[in-house]
């Protein structure tokens, strides 16, 4: 079955600070990879994906992440951090029919 | 473009009763899935409706259900509501082709059973 880890549930960084959420997938094909963010209160926003071609992939806001298939990971960075990326971020994975597995989240809080 | 615009956005309901949540997609997506979010179990698929038909379903007993109408808003039902339903309920919609993850969320709508 298909499964998202996500082995840091908290992580705290000093604005301007680089960053790494780790995310480790299990899926038996070639996976189709996301990472989503979400503000308290507020639905999923897509920062990035990976269907398929460079296994370094731009997402939105200066996030980036790189596809590892011998690694199965598919590690979320950004160089720099803001105080307005204080944020929970979910990794998922497609799992086939359009459904999505979802990671259990990091709760990232970056202070100043 | 109006996002994905779900309703009620909060909800009290008491255990026993039933109740319907609401999904209006981004216009032209034929594509709606629905998640629960809850602390203990994170975010999980409940069923994903394409052109008024299930394509696919969680792993959720059958006091869940969902339909898609023909201008592929979506409701969700959940009968004999249980503590444990309270979650944030999200809706996401697609232009639904297979493999297309394209989605966008809407902004949940958070239900508490008391």
């Amino acid at each position: 079955a298909q499964s998202v880890t996500q082995p840091d549930i908290h992580i705290t960084v000093s604005e301007g600070a680089s960053l790494e959420l780790r995310c480790n997938y299990s899926y038996g094909a070639t996976p189709y990879l996301f990472w989503y963010v979400q503000s308290p209160g507020q639905g999923l926003q897509l920062l990035l994906k990976y269907l398929s071609g460079s296994t370094l992939v731009k997402g939105i806001n200066g996030f980036e992440a790189e596809f590892n298939k011998s690694q199965t990971s598919f590690h979320l960075r950004k160089p720099s951090v803001h105080i307005s990326d204080t944020a929970e971020y979910f990794c998922a994975v497609g799992a086939g029919g359009n459904k999505l597995v979802f990671g259990a989240g990091t709760i990232l809080r970056v202070k100043s | 473009k109006a996002g994905v615009t779900q309703t009620p956005r909060y909800l009290i309901k008491t255990r026993g009763q039933q109740v319907t949540l609401s999904c209006s997609p981004i216009s032209g997506h034929r594509s709606v899935s629905w998640y629960q979010q809850t602390p203990g179990q994170g975010l999980q698929f409940l069923f994903e409706y394409f052109s008024e038909t299930q394509r696919n379903k969680g792993n959720f007993p059958g006091r869940f259900s969902g339909r898609q109408f023909s201008n592929s808003r979506s409701e969700m039902n959940v009968s004999t509501l249980e503590l444990g339903d309270s979650a944030l309920y999200l809706c996401a919609s697609s232009s639904g082709g297979t493999g297309d993850y394209g989605y966008t969320f809407g902004s949940g709508t958070r239900l508490t059973v008391v």
